[in-house]
């Protein structure tokens, strides 16, 4: 399958600092997709990216499709005790020949959170 | 309330021995989708189905079976576990194929 590099791994950070994460791919994605995944429950969808170059907000989170559709980030702003949690990407392409949309997840950027 | 349920939640076996994970979803939605989540490795996609009757696999099929007879539910079937099927399992489903993904709460698998 398409390989997702999402970057940083993990990050520790103290109440109120801004954190930025971004996933990067050798291929060209239709949809960018940023989801949060709070310890014991599934994965939720925060943000959805549907056109390069978009720049959509929720809140305090950020999350921009690149121009080249290779890659997109994730800013939180002000961080606070419950953005704890892991954060995945995932990017969506059509298979060739296929209108079926295949989802690929990026491996995580863990978030903790110091008070 | 919208969701996806799975179960069991927790389950302990033995290598061979036949289980079924369920899934439903009461959204309505047509497509569906099996993931496992392993350190380090994020969430890797089983199978997926985009309507009733029909499934495809995804990047790591091998040791599974899925079926849809009907929209709502979607069971996971690892006909004889091995131990390298312990893992966490999510299930979920979207309207068509967007990638807008609703998750299960997952189902940790541990085969011995």
């Amino acid at each position: 399958g398409q390989q997702l590099n999402q970057s940083p791994q993990s990050m520790f950070i103290q109440e109120g600092e801004d954190v930025s994460m971004n996933c990067t791919s050798s291929s060209i994605f239709n949809t960018w997709l940023w989801y949060k995944q709070d310890p014991g429950e599934g994965p939720v969808l925060l943000i959805a990216l549907y056109k390069a170059g978009e720049l959509t907000s929720n809140g305090r989170l950020t999350a921009q499709f690149g121009i080249t559709r290779k890659d997109s980030f994730l800013n939180i702003s002000a961080s606070i005790p419950s953005d704890v949690g892991i954060y995945f990407c995932a990017g969506q392409s059509f298979d060739r020949g296929s209108t079926l949309g295949r989802l690929y997840f990026g491996r995580g950027t863990q978030l903790t959170v110091w008070p | 309330e919208a969701q996806v349920t799975q179960n069991p939640r927790y389950l302990i076996t033995v290598t061979g021995k036949k289980l079924t994970v369920t899934c439903s979803q009461n959204m309505n939605h047509e497509y569906m989708s099996w993931y496992r989540q392993d350190p380090g490795l994020g969430l890797r996609q089983i199978y997926y189905s985009m309507n009733v009757e029909v499934t495809d696999k995804g990047d790591v099929p091998e040791g599974y079976k899925v079926s849809r007879k009907e929209k709502r539910n979607f069971p996971l079937i690892l006909e004889s576990p091995s131990p390298n099927q312990t893992s966490l399992y999510f299930c979920a489903s979207s309207l068509l194929a967007t990638g807008e993904l609703f998750f299960g709460e997952g189902s940790r698998l541990t085969v011995l």
